[in-house]
C-alpha cells in the first residue's frame, strides 16, 4: 500500500514565524513530490514542485526533499494569517513502472498563523 | 491563464439516480484525472485518462462509475447509481505529459447524495 504520512496539525505559529510542514511516503518509486495548499471547501493549489534531492526556494517558501530518507518538507517563512489552510503534500511515480502519474495524497497538515 | 474548469459546482442527488459530472481540461493537455475527497478526509485517485481510454483506475473506481471524453474538450465522470458514501467533493485534474508535470485541479464539485 503506497502511502503519504503527514501530521494533522493543527500547527499553529505567530505572524512572522517560520512554519515547518513534513510528509514521509512510502514508495520508493516516487519521482515528483508536490505541495498544495487547499482552503475549506475549495480544491488543492499548487505551492511548489519538488523533483531532486536538496532544497527548492519560491519566494517564502522553501521545499526540501530526501530520497533516502523519504522525506519531504515544506518550509514557509513570514507566514501570513493568509497562509493559514490545510497543506497537502502529494507524491506521484509519473512516467516510473507504469505508472499514469496519478497522484498519492497525504491526509494534510492544518495550519493556523495567528496574528 | 489556462484553467480546468467544473459544472456543476453543486450537486445534490437522492440515492440511486445517475449523475453526471462535468470537467473541461486545459485544452493542450493529454492525460487527466478525477480525483474524490470525502468531508475531512484526504483527495484519493479515482482514474486517469489518455488517448481515449483509462490507463489506470483505484479500487474506489468500481462497475457503478464509468469515464468519458465525448466532444474533445469535455471530461466527464458518470455515477451511475449513487450511494450516500459517493457524497464528496469531486475534482478533475489534466496535464500535458507525464515526467515532471504539475497537475492543476479544477474548483470541484460538491456532490451530496440523500
Amino acid at each position: 500500500q503506497k502511502e503519504v504520512e503527514q501530521n494533522s496539525g493543527p500547527l499553529s505559529v505567530p505572524e512572522g514565524a517560520i512554519a515547518s510542514l513534513n510528509c514521509t511516503y512510502s514508495d520508493r518509486g516516487s519521482q515528483s513530490f508536490f505541495w498544495y495548499r487547499q482552503y475549506s471547501g475549495k480544491s488543492p493549489e499548487l505551492i511548489m514542485s519538488i523533483y531532486s534531492n536538496g532544497d527548492k526556494e519560491d519566494g517564502r517558501f522553501t521545499a526540501q526533499l530526501n530520497k533516502a530518507s523519504q522525506y519531504v518538507s515544506l518550509l514557509i517563512r513570514d507566514s501570513q494569517p493568509s497562509d493559514s489552510a490545510t497543506y497537502l503534500c502529494a507524491v506521484n511515480r509519473a512516467n516510473y513502472g507504469g505508472s499514469q502519474g496519478n497522484l498519492i495524497f497525504g491526509k494534510g497538515t492544518k495550519l493556523s498563523v495567528k496574528p | 491563464e489556462p484553467e480546468v474548469t467544473q459544472t456543476p459546482s453543486h450537486q445534490v442527488t437522492q440515492m440511486g439516480q445517475e449523475v453526471i459530472l462535468r470537467c473541461v481540461p486545459i485544452s493542450n493537455h493529454l492525460y487527466f484525472y478525477w480525483y474524490r475527497q470525502i468531508l475531512g478526509q484526504k483527495v484519493e485517485f479515482l482514474v486517469s485518462f489518455y488517448n481515449n481510454e483509462i490507463s489506470e483506475k483505484s479500487e474506489i473506481f468500481d462497475d457503478q462509475f464509468s469515464v468519458e471524453r465525448p466532444d474533445g474538450s469535455n471530461f466527464t465522470l458518470k455515477i451511475r447509481s449513487t450511494k450516500l458514501e459517493d457524497s464528496a467533493m469531486y475534482f478533475c485534474a489534466s496535464i500535458l505529459r507525464l515526467a515532471q508535470e504539475t497537475q492543476y485541479f479544477g474548483p470541484g464539485t460538491r456532490l451530496l447524495v440523500l
